[in-house]
């Protein structure tokens, strides 16, 4: 089966960079897709292609890929940013959808 | 507005049946893939369907397969998902989204979510 590993929480302080990784053999070949959820709400997709940000999300906001692991930055974190963070990718023939088990990012 | 709605949900006895909708609007909801993604109380995302913008592809995740059914109307610019056979485990917030794919590569992500329709199975 696929799997993608996270780590389950993350704490920084505001201002300071928070680094949210993302583990998975088929990383490597298919992209990785990152989604911001907080409280009560749907997930909104921050990061697509592994590094490409959609219109209308900060540009702290950013994402990168090395082998079979993939990164989403936020620089100079802001209170606001507290939520649960998902990664998601598809497997190699596009039929199956998995996602990371989500990473809770704290600001302290 | 640009939108997804769902509906449908609600406390249901296990070995019951339930039929979720997804009413779109907003955009030509017959050019996208659709999904439904679960999120069970405190818990992570989960895929649950997907079925192709003219309904001729589908699938499902092992979880549910033989159980569920993922079906649309592009008349009515609505999806669906039928649960037959529900058990605890399938407690959950189900979310419907929209599909973007990638050229060139079977990759694609979600941009639209809907804001979700809750399931209890419990006795």
């Amino acid at each position: 089966s696929y799997e993608l590993t996270q780590p389950p929480s993350v704490s920084v302080s505001p201002g300071q960079t928070a680094r949210i990784t993302c583990s998975g053999d088929a990383l490597s070949k298919q992209y990785a897709y990152w989604y911001q959820q907080k409280p009560g709400q749907a997930p909104v997709l921050v990061i697509y292609k592994d590094s490409e940000r959609p219109s209308g999300i900060p540009e702290r906001f950013s994402g990168s890929s090395s082998g079979t692991t993939v990164t989403l930055t936020i620089s100079g974190v802001q209170a606001e940013d507290e939520a649960d963070y998902y990664c998601q990718s598809t497997d190699n023939i596009g039929l199956y959808v998995v996602f990371g088990g989500g990473t809770k990012l704290s600001v302290l | 507005q640009v939108q997804l709605v769902e509906s449908g949900g609600g406390v249901v006895q296990p070995e019951r049946s339930l039929r979720l909708s997804c009413a779109a609007s907003g955009f030509t909801f017959r050019s996208y893939d659709m999904h439904w993604v679960r999120q069970a109380p405190g818990k992570g995302l989960d895929w649950v369907a997907l079925i192709g913008y003219d309904g001729s592809n589908k699938n499902y995740a092992d979880s549910v397969k033989g159980r569920f059914t993922i079906s649309r109307d592009n008349s009515k610019n609505t999806l669906y998902l039928q649960m037959n056979s529900l058990r605890a485990e399938d407690t959950a917030i189900y979310y419907c989204a929209r599909v973007i794919g990638v050229a060139g590569r079977p990759s694609y992500y979600f941009d639209l979510w809907g804001r979700g329709t809750l399931v209890t199975v419990s006795s």
